[in-house]
């Protein structure tokens, strides 16, 4: 089974500053989706960003970006000008990518790391 | 328009009472989730559905019975509620993981908070 696994439960930043979350995964599989998922104190789950494993090109998403590293199943957030409105619960998530797949297209989260902005 | 809502949004009730929540998606998904919300903030995944159809069963009690009346619609079903069933219920919903246009997403609802008192 894949786990995955948020090694900060909490971080902090200064506004305007950059954070790196990270995330790693364990998985035996080639081929997946990677997602981190932002929940803010409204509790909505809001996909912020998503990678998929056969791109070697990291994906961007404005101030958000990611370092993909498939061979040490690692995919950090970087989240760059931080803004009062980052501040949430960041959650990392895989899901496979098998095709075609039945019942294993769930997605596993991660503990999730607790972000606060400082002003 | 909401592309997953869940009603209620809140919901506080006795131990061993029954309770349901339901959740609707106008995204034209074919699949559907329940996700429980722990209060440390795990999300572990409770149920899906594709096309009404039964997908993931993932042990959870018998208690709990989710219903699929089309693929737009899962409702969950709770019985006897206890008190460690205290969490927030999440329902989302995405592509056919069978179809190429699948981008692997889920689309969340607003999560749906029960209290059992």
């Amino acid at each position: 089974a894949q786990t995955v696994t948020q090694s900060q439960p909490e971080m902090s930043v200064q506004e305007a500053e950059t954070v790196t979350l990270s995330c790693t995964y364990d998985t035996s599989e080639s081929d997946y989706y990677l997602f981190w998922y932002k929940q803010p104190p409204s509790r909505q789950m809001i996909l912020v960003i998503r990678q998929e494993a056969y791109k070697q090109q990291n994906a961007t998403e404005n101030r958000f970006s990611v370092n993909f590293q498939k061979a040490a199943k690692s995919f950090s957030l970087k989240i760059s000008d931080s803004q009062l409105g980052d501040a949430a619960m960041y959650f990392c998530a895989y899901r496979s990518g098998l095709y075609p797949n039945f019942g294993n297209e769930k997605l596993t989260f991660g503990t999730g790391t607790r972000l606060t902005i400082i002003p | 328009d909401t592309a997953v809502s869940q009603t209620p949004k809140y919901l506080v009730t006795q131990m061993g009472n029954d309770k349901s929540i339901k959740c609707e998606q106008n995204l034209g998904h074919d699949t559907m989730y329940w996700y429980k919300q722990d209060s440390k903030k795990f999300l572990k995944i409770m149920f899906s559905y594709n096309n009404k159809e039964l997908i993931i069963n993932e042990t959870v009690p018998n208690r709990f019975s989710p219903k699929s009346p089309d693929k737009a619609h899962l409702n969950l079903h709770i019985n006897s509620l206890e008190l460690g069933d205290s969490a927030v219920y999440f329902c989302a919903s995405s592509q056919d993981p069978r179809s190429f246009a699948n981008t692997g997403e889920l689309f969340f609802g607003e999560g749906s908070r029960l209290t059992v008192l």
